[in-house]
């Protein structure tokens, strides 16, 4: 068990630009979330997918963002067009999903990707 | 829509002191309740978890936290703190049932500062 890992660790950008961060989850996991943090606040939550299906996304994800987890292993946020007030710190989480709802798993969280928007 | 209020945003405590952080929850529905602790320039990290059952749990850590349905309360305590728990600690719930249960709801965080 490796724990997740979350690729880059820091990123600046300029307003305006692209940027895409990847999260690889603990191996056996079928389910991964993406939350983000900003100063002085708890995370909050983004998207979710149970394998490479995208089950829930937040009103917080505007049209510029987009997830992905092409084969149900490690996942992808992009970031188009990127604001100043996108600078926060992207969270990405996985879970050993059994039967059921996710409600009851144990969320195991990355370290996070660092985004400062210039 | 479910909330959480974590009542205190710093806590200052001496070494070996007892601690208790609040964590009050709003929900229309039955929830699952979490304490989160996060060290500097690291992820989060479970302490504990409450699904159903006895509504006291233990962590790790020597943590322990009890739920108060009738206080909608999720109170963290510990008896005697270290230095090591220097940290942030985020309370949270998902729901129950139904739709949104990835979805983990984080109060804002308690900084606990453990002074020798």
């Amino acid at each position: 068990d490796t724990g997740v890992s979350q690729n880059p660790r820091h990123k600046i950008t300029k307003r305006g630009q692209n940027v895409t961060f990847r999260c690889d989850p603990i191996s056996e996991h079928n389910r991964l979330y993406w939350y983000r943090q900003t100063l002085g606040q708890g995370p909050e939550f983004l998207t979710y997918f149970q394998n490479e299906a995208q089950l829930e996304k937040s009103r917080l994800l505007s049209d510029r963002f987009s997830a992905e987890r092409p084969k149900g292993s490690f996942s992808t946020l992009e970031i188009q067009r990127t604001e100043q007030g996108d600078s926060a710190m992207y969270l990405c989480a996985s879970s050993l999903g059994l039967a059921g709802g996710a409600g009851t798993d144990t969320q195991y969280f990355g370290p996070g990707t660092r985004l400062t928007v210039l | 829509a479910q909330s959480v209020t974590q009542l205190d945003s710093q806590v200052p405590v001496f070494e070996e002191a007892p601690v208790e952080l609040r964590c009050n929850y709003s929900s229309s529905v039955s929830v699952y309740l979490f304490w989160y602790v996060q060290y500097p320039n690291q992820g989060l990290q479970l302490l504990l978890k409450y699904l159903s059952g006895s509504t006291l749990v233990k962590g790790i850590n020597g943590f322990e936290a009890e739920f108060n349905k009738s206080q909608t309360s999720f109170h963290l305590r510990k008896p005697s703190v270290h230095i090591s728990d220097t940290a942030e600690y985020f309370c949270a719930v998902a729901r129950g049932y139904g739709g949104s249960q990835g979805n983990l709801i984080f109060g804002k965080g308690t900084k606990l500062s453990v002074k020798p």
